[in-house]
């Protein structure tokens, strides 16, 4: 998937308990996204980052936080897991010659 | 603001029929219009894209889509589906007239059966 990697795949936790999902793409791309994946509400973006240490938020950016301390490497960090934040989550990056988002391979949160 | 809308949440098709997966939008300048495909397990793929230039966009796979300006719509063909395309489809959109790099927005998805 075009060199992005998303850790962990999978990830079951408890509620109150912070999670942190890691992106990491080898593509050099200045635009990082990430998005969730729930039935019914397709993919809809929590946060993104236009640049090192530039981000800001999406439709769905309640409880989340996200990082990006170099160009490869965008966090994304559930401050405090509820069960609504049981979810598929995406991590995409913007080739801006292509014109494109690539996407990573997603990582499978269940919150209990 | 800027939408996507795909009416349908199933599309079932036989094999070797045609299909059409539906997509209308709404934005306030000329639009950038996405189809990726998601298979089981797996993250999205780019399918075409429409920027500018002739309404008729050819993708991966046998793909197409129509732009329609009048009628906002970027409907997604194939003129013979095979088994192996069924997956979720989802339309996606961007303003370019919007500062920065505007993220896409997608719609909820549609999953395409196709019937042996």
């Amino acid at each position: 998937d075009a060199g992005i990697t998303q850790s962990p795949r999978h990830k079951v936790t408890e509620t109150g308990t912070p999670v942190t999902l890691r992106c990491h793409q080898t593509e050099n791309h200045r635009y990082m996204y990430w998005y969730r994946q729930d039935p019914g509400h397709g993919l809809r973006l929590i946060h993104y980052s236009y640049g090192v240490k530039d981000t800001d938020k999406g439709e769905v950016s309640d409880g989340y936080s996200v990082s990006r301390s170099k160009t490869e490497d965008f966090l994304l960090t559930l401050e405090s897991a509820t069960s609504s934040q049981t979810s598929v989550y995406f991590c995409a990056t913007w080739d801006r010659v292509g014109e494109k988002l690539f996407f990573g391979s997603g990582t499978q949160l269940s919150v209990l | 603001a800027q939408s996507v809308a795909q009416p349908e949440d199933q599309v079932n098709v036989a094999e070797g029929n045609p299909l059409t997966v539906k997509c209308t939008y709404s934005v306030s300048g000329n639009p950038y219009l996405f189809w990726y495909v998601q298979y089981p397990n797996r993250g999205l793929q780019f399918l075409l894209k429409y920027i500018t230039g002739d309404n008729l966009v050819k993708g991966s796979y046998g793909f197409e889509a129509e732009f329609n300006k009048s009628q906002t719509s970027f409907h997604l063909k194939k003129p013979s589906a095979l088994v192996s395309d069924s997956a979720l489809y989802f339309c996606a959109v961007r303003d370019p007239l919007f500062s920065g790099n505007t993220p896409l927005v997608f719609g909820k998805g549609t999953r395409l059966s196709v019937i042996a």
